[in-house]
């Protein structure tokens, strides 16, 4: 069964780092996404991404955040300088189309020190 | 404004027993509904959904949920919880647009 894959599963870097969060979507997917669960939180929307650009983006996707499909199968968040507060899990999903069901990664686990 | 709603943060029941959890929204027309369930240190595993139809949606593992479009809730439910069950569960709802917006989880503790 074709699944969304992310890596890496736990990285932990310093603040003021750049870190790049990586992905891939299952393959005919169109529509990709990133969430962030801070621990103990909701899961929250960060961005959209559909047909090679930025379809929405909440708030908390700011300047430090920039989101990239260097080719036809990942899809990468980047994140410029991290915080403290950028500690969560980020979630990556797709979906085939807009308005259904987005099928999610495993997560990767960042923690800024 | 739109909204979704989980009222219980943690419920806990015994091994058997019947669930069901809760999910309210707040919305002019009615959303793509769904659930998701997060398991300890693991990713988000679609439940199931619901579109239009039928009100009462079968999905994995057993759970079913039934949309009540005059209470705007979407309550998922299971007659025999397993240990396995433990997790956190999360509602979540499309309103309109692509992107799906989350519940704030409800966990579930299963207790022998």
């Amino acid at each position: 069964e074709p699944e969304v894959t992310q890596t890496p599963s736990h990285q932990v870097t310093q603040m003021g780092q750049e870190v790049i969060l990586r992905c891939v979507p299952i393959s005919n997917h169109l529509y990709f996404y990133w969430y962030r669960q801070i621990l103990g939180q909701k899961v929250e929307f960060l961005v959209s991404f559909y047909n090679n650009e930025i379809s929405e983006k909440s708030e908390i996707f700011d300047d430090q955040f920039s989101v990239e499909r260097p080719d036809g199968s990942n899809f990468t968040l980047k994140i410029r300088s991290t915080k403290l507060e950028d500690s969560a899990m980020y979630f990556c999903a797709s979906s085939l189309q807009g308005h259904t069901e987005a099928f999610f990664g495993q997560g990767t686990r960042l923690t800024v020190v | 404004a739109q909204s979704v709603t989980q009222p219980d943060i943690h419920i806990t029941v015994s091994e058997g027993a019947s669930l069901e959890l809760r999910c309210n929204y707040s919305y002019g027309a009615t959303p793509y509904l769904f659930w998701y369930v997060q398991s300890p240190g693991q990713g988000l595993q679609l439940l199931l959904k619901y579109f239009s139809g039928d009100t009462l949606v079968q999905g994995i593992k057993g759970f079913e949920a039934e949309f009540k479009r005059s209470q705007s809730s979407f309550n998922l439910r299971k007659p025999s919880v397993h240990w396995s069950d433990a997790a956190e569960y999360f509602c979540a709802l499309i309103f309109g647009n692509e992107k799906l917006t989350f519940g704030t989880g409800t966990r579930l503790t299963i207790i022998p």
